[in-house]
């Protein structure tokens, strides 16, 4: 299966510190998204990371992808309750062209 | 900012009624998804369209799906005899082409009772 695989599934932490989740896929990838869900809401595209990149930023969050372990990292800093939601990795293969996603990581910030 | 835009947000229909759930991609998009969500679970894709036919479809895609975009802005999808396991999150989305991220819709919730 080409899913991504997010861990931990989740991760609660006080407002201000930093979070992180990482995401591991099996095969080749155009490109990694990441993913924002509010409870019950839509899905919000935060960052996408393509094969040949090594690390992205926006705002304040921060992407790595290591293609060789097959695995992406999302990083949020100076974390805020708003923050509060679902992230998700989304994996577009390179042998088709539909995202496919993992079972996510729940983020708590507490204030 | 440009945004996919679905209706209704959320529709209960009974089991076995065809419902009709619909999107307005991102105008200058070309190519459009449909996904959904089962409550607690991963979002599954469902199918891909790019000029006027469906490119890919999934498992879950069967003779009681189907997709359109009548009048070249709206992108729809039809569940022809709704079952309980149909109930779900569905999501529309779209992207200007196959290098760049995709925009969502924010969902139609359906409940089939």
């Amino acid at each position: 299966s080409q899913q991504g695989e997010e861990d931990p599934q989740a991760l609660s932490i006080q407002e201000g510190e930093n979070a992180t989740m990482n995401c591991s896929y099996k095969t080749s990838i155009n490109n990694l998204q990441w993913y924002r869900q509010n409870s019950g809401r839509g899905l919000v595209h935060l960052i996408l990371i393509r094969s040949n990149e090594r690390e992205k930023h926006s705002g304040r969050l921060r992407v790595t992808l290591d293609t060789s372990k097959k695995s992406s990292s999302l990083l949020i800093t100076a974390s805020r309750a708003a923050d509060t939601a679902s992230y998700f990795c989304a994996t577009d293969a390179s042998n088709d062209y539909k995202l496919s996603f993992g079972a996510g990581t729940t983020v708590t910030v507490r204030a | 900012e440009p945004e996919v835009t679905q209706t209704p947000s959320h529709q209960v229909t009974q089991m076995g009624q065809e419902v009709i759930l619909r999107c307005v991609p991102i105008s200058n998009h070309l190519y459009f998804y449909w996904y959904r969500q089962i409550l607690g679970q991963k979002v599954e894709f469902l199918v891909s369209f790019y000029n006027n036919e469906i490119s890919e479809k999934s498992e879950i895609f069967d003779d009681q799906f189907s997709v359109e975009r009548p009048d070249g802005s709206n992108f729809t999808l039809k569940i022809r005899s709704t079952k309980l396991e149909d109930s779900a999150m569905y999501f529309c989305a779209s992207r200007v082409d196959q290098s760049y991220g995709y925009t969502f819709g924010s969902g139609t919730r359906l409940t089939v009772v």
